[in-house]
């Protein structure tokens, strides 16, 4: 059963515009929540994160949201680069322990020139 | 810093024979954890240590798969015997001692069992 969902295999946008990936989760028990971004032949890296005590968290052109009630979260980007094109994952962790995270199976974000 | 190595980069062996994947963390890092990537499953936590210990090896597939730490700079996930659906690629990664979950992965070593 999966726990964090990444329902959209790939996102294709123009450059200048904005980038939104979708994760849904299940666990109630998730309560900190990570973004990595992922080239080719390359390991994931880290994006952004949140707290469940937010609801949103900027990072230059990165912020994401956290919609508890609903159990899920996004990323916006904005504005796209063509070197944003990467696979996005989603991430969770909590019940006392964030070092075990659950992956969603990752967005391919193409953003073209 | 180097950040975390991970070897061999590409493995490739028959069904039947001892894989065996390495890994050196960043220095200083408590946490190491070993990942599998496939199609099917996205990325799967398979164990973690922390200070050298195995703390959760729940996500282990099976008893063809075992991990070791013998010190703070090595760790080695050991497949004995391979089966071709162990193809895969496993990601090593390792974080210092702090309650955020910010992991820093290597690149990966990509199996293909035949």
């Amino acid at each position: 059963d999966q726990q964090v969902k990444q329902n959209s295999p790939s996102l294709s946008v123009q450059e200048g515009r904005i980038s939104i990936l979708n994760c849904d989760y299940t666990n109630s028990m998730f309560d900190y929540f990570l973004w990595y971004k992922k080239y080719p032949a390359e390991g994931p890296t880290f994006l952004i994160s949140i707290s469940s005590i937010k609801d949103k968290n900027e990072d230059g052109r990165f912020t994401v949201f956290l919609n508890k009630s609903a159990k899920h979260l996004s990323l916006h980007i904005v504005p796209s680069q063509p070197g944003d094109s990467a696979v996005y994952f989603c991430a969770a962790g909590g019940g006392g322990s964030n070092y075990k995270l659950t992956f969603g199976k990752g967005t391919l974000l193409t953003v073209n020139p | 810093d180097a950040g975390v190595i991970q070897s061999p980069r590409h493995e490739v062996t028959e069904m039947g024979q001892e894989v065996t994947l390495r890994c050196k963390p960043i220095s200083g890092h408590d946490y190491l954890f070993w990942y599998r990537q496939t199609m099917m499953r996205g990325l799967e936590l398979l164990i973690y240590f922390n200070n050298n210990v195995p703390i959760d090896d729940s996500g282990m597939p099976e008893d063809r798969f075992s991990a070791k730490m013998p010190n703070a700079s090595f760790s080695t996930l050991k497949i004995q015997p391979s089966e071709p659906r162990d193809s895969a690629v496993y990601f090593c990664a390792s974080i210092p001692g702090s309650p955020l979950g910010e992991q820093y992965f290597g690149p990966g070593t990509r199996l293909t069992v035949t």
